[in-house]
């Protein structure tokens, strides 16, 4: 299977401190995205980083990728409460020809108040 | 602009019944794609249409189908429900057809099969 493995599982941390999650991927990708998803609904794109990227930055987010590794890690820094959700990471699967997203079975993420 | 759309919200089927759910995308955008998101796992994908085409298959029984309208809108069909079925189903939305740019999610139907 393509499908990555977000690490870990489950995080709890208080409102401001930093959040990150960690994915892992097993084919040779041409770019890795990061999705957020409440409970219940549909998710949220955030960032977008290319196989030739080794960091991207986009407000309190920060994505790094290591191709050489196959992971990549997502930072929220200063954390809020608003910030609780799922979070997965999508890779495509370059060669394949394949057109879809595979996704990573995702991080839950709670912001104690 | 309106985001992607999906009806209904919710549904409920009994085992052995046909349902079929729709997407219209977000404006602008020809490709669509549809994920199933059972309870607790990321997403996984079922079909890719695109320009009326389909462009891509996951891993699911002839059972599923779909299809894209020349308005870009888009039906997934299910027949023969079981009780595996019940799930969330997320549609997508994107300009084009490669996977090199944001999917845009709408809210999902949320299918339960008894």
């Amino acid at each position: 299977s393509q499908q990555g493995e977000e690490d870990p599982q489950a995080l709890s941390i208080q409102e401001g401190e930093n959040a990150t999650m960690n994915c892992s991927y097993k084919t040779s990708i041409n770019n890795l995205q990061w999705y957020r998803q409440n409970s219940g609904r549909g998710l949220v794109h955030l960032i977008l980083i290319r196989s030739n990227e080794r960091e991207k930055h986009s407000g309190r987010l920060r994505v790094t990728l290591d191709t050489s590794k196959k992971s990549s890690s997502l930072l929220i820094t200063a954390s809020r409460a608003a910030d609780t959700a799922s979070y997965f990471c999508a890779t495509d699967a370059r060669g394949t020809g394949a057109n879809n997203l595979f996704f990573g079975t995702g991080t839950r993420l709670t912001v104690i108040p | 602009d309106a985001g992607v759309t999906q009806s209904p919200t919710h549904l409920i089927k009994t085992r052995g019944q046909h349902v079929t759910l729709r997407c219209s995308p977000i404006s602008g955008h020809k490709s669509v794609s549809w994920y199933q998101q059972v309870l607790g796992q990321g997403p996984q994908f079922i079909f890719q249409y695109y320009e009326k085409e389909e462009r891509g298959r996951g891993n699911f029984p002839d059972r599923f189908s779909a299809r894209q309208f020349p308005n870009y809108s888009s039906e997934l069909n299910v027949n023969a429900l079981l009780l595996g079925d019940s799930a969330l189903y997320l549609c997508a939305s994107s300009p084009g057809q490669t996977n090199n740019q944001p999917q845009h999610f709408g809210d999902g139907t949320r299918l339960s099969i008894l």
